[in-house]
C-alpha cells in the first residue's frame, strides 16, 4: 500500500528565501506525482505535474524534481514571498495515469514579511 | 481556465438525513473522482468513475455512499444516512485521458453532520 509522507508538518520563512518541501513515497512504481496549494479552507489548486519519466517540472518560481528510484520528490519555491504562504500537497498516482491520487499530509509554509 | 465546480459550498445537516454533494466536472474531462478531508487529516480517495461506472472505490466508501452521472454533465455523491463521523470537506476532481494533464479538484463542499 502506497504511503506519502510529507516532513515537516509546518515551515515558517522569511521573505525573499529559497525554500525546498520534501515529499516521500514508499513505493517506486508511480505513475505520475503532483504538486498542489491548499488555501486555508478552500480547494486544491494544482501546481505541477510530473511523469514517472520525468526528473523534473519547472512553473515560475516553482520546481519540482522527482527521483522515483529513491522515493522522493522536492519542491523547490525560489524569492519566497507572503503570498506563497499555504498548505503544499503532494499526491502520486500509482495503478494507472488515471487512477486514484494517495496523498500527503501536507506542509503549512509561513512567509514571514 | 475551466474549473470543476461543487455545490453547495457547505451543507449542515442533521445526522440519519440523506445529503447529495453536486459537481459539474470540466467538459471534455472522462475520469471522475470523490476525496474528503477529515479536518487535521490527509485527503482521502473515496471513488473513481469512467465510462459509468465505478472503476474503483476505497474501503470507506461502503453501502451508504453512492455516485451518479445522471445528465452527461453533472456527477454527484449521494450519502444515505449521515454519521457524524461523515462531516468533512468533500472534493470533486476531474480528468482528461492524455496523460500529460494532471487531476483539477474543485473547491469542495463543507458537510457539517449535526
Amino acid at each position: 500500500k502506497q504511503e506519502v509522507t510529507q516532513i515537516p508538518a509546518a515551515l515558517s520563512v522569511p521573505e525573499g528565501e529559497n525554500l525546498v518541501l520534501n515529499c516521500s513515497f514508499t513505493d517506486s512504481a508511480i505513475y505520475n506525482l503532483q504538486w498542489f496549494r491548499q488555501d486555508p479552507g478552500k480547494g486544491l489548486t494544482s501546481l505541477l505535474l510530473i511523469q514517472s519519466s520525468q526528473r523534473e517540472q519547472t512553473s515560475g518560481r516553482l520546481n519540482a524534481s522527482l527521483d522515483k528510484s529513491s522515493g522522493r520528490s522536492t519542491l523547490y519555491i525560489a524569492a519566497s514571498q507572503p503570498g506563497d504562504s499555504a498548505t503544499y500537497l503532494c499526491a502520486v498516482a500509482s495503478t494507472g495515469a488515471n487512477s486514484k491520487l494517495t496523498f500527503g499530509k501536507g506542509i503549512t509554509l509561513s512567509v514571514r514579511p | 481556465e475551466p474549473e470543476v465546480t461543487q455545490t453547495p459550498s457547505h451543507q449542515v445537516t442533521q445526522m440519519g438525513q440523506e445529503v447529495i454533494l453536486r459537481c459539474v466536472p470540466i467538459s471534455n474531462h472522462l475520469y471522475f473522482y470523490w476525496y474528503r478531508q477529515i479536518l487535521g487529516q490527509k485527503v482521502e480517495f473515496l471513488v473513481s468513475f469512467y465510462n459509468n461506472e465505478i472503476s474503483e472505490k476505497s474501503e470507506i466508501f461502503d453501502d451508504q455512499f453512492s455516485v451518479e452521472r445522471p445528465d452527461g454533465s453533472n456527477f454527484t455523491l449521494k450519502i444515505r444516512s449521515t454519521k457524524l463521523e461523515d462531516s468533512a470537506m468533500y472534493f470533486c476532481a476531474s480528468k482528461r485521458a492524455d496523460l500529460n494533464y494532471g487531476y483539477t479538484f474543485g473547491s469542495g463542499t463543507r458537510l457539517t453532520v449535526v
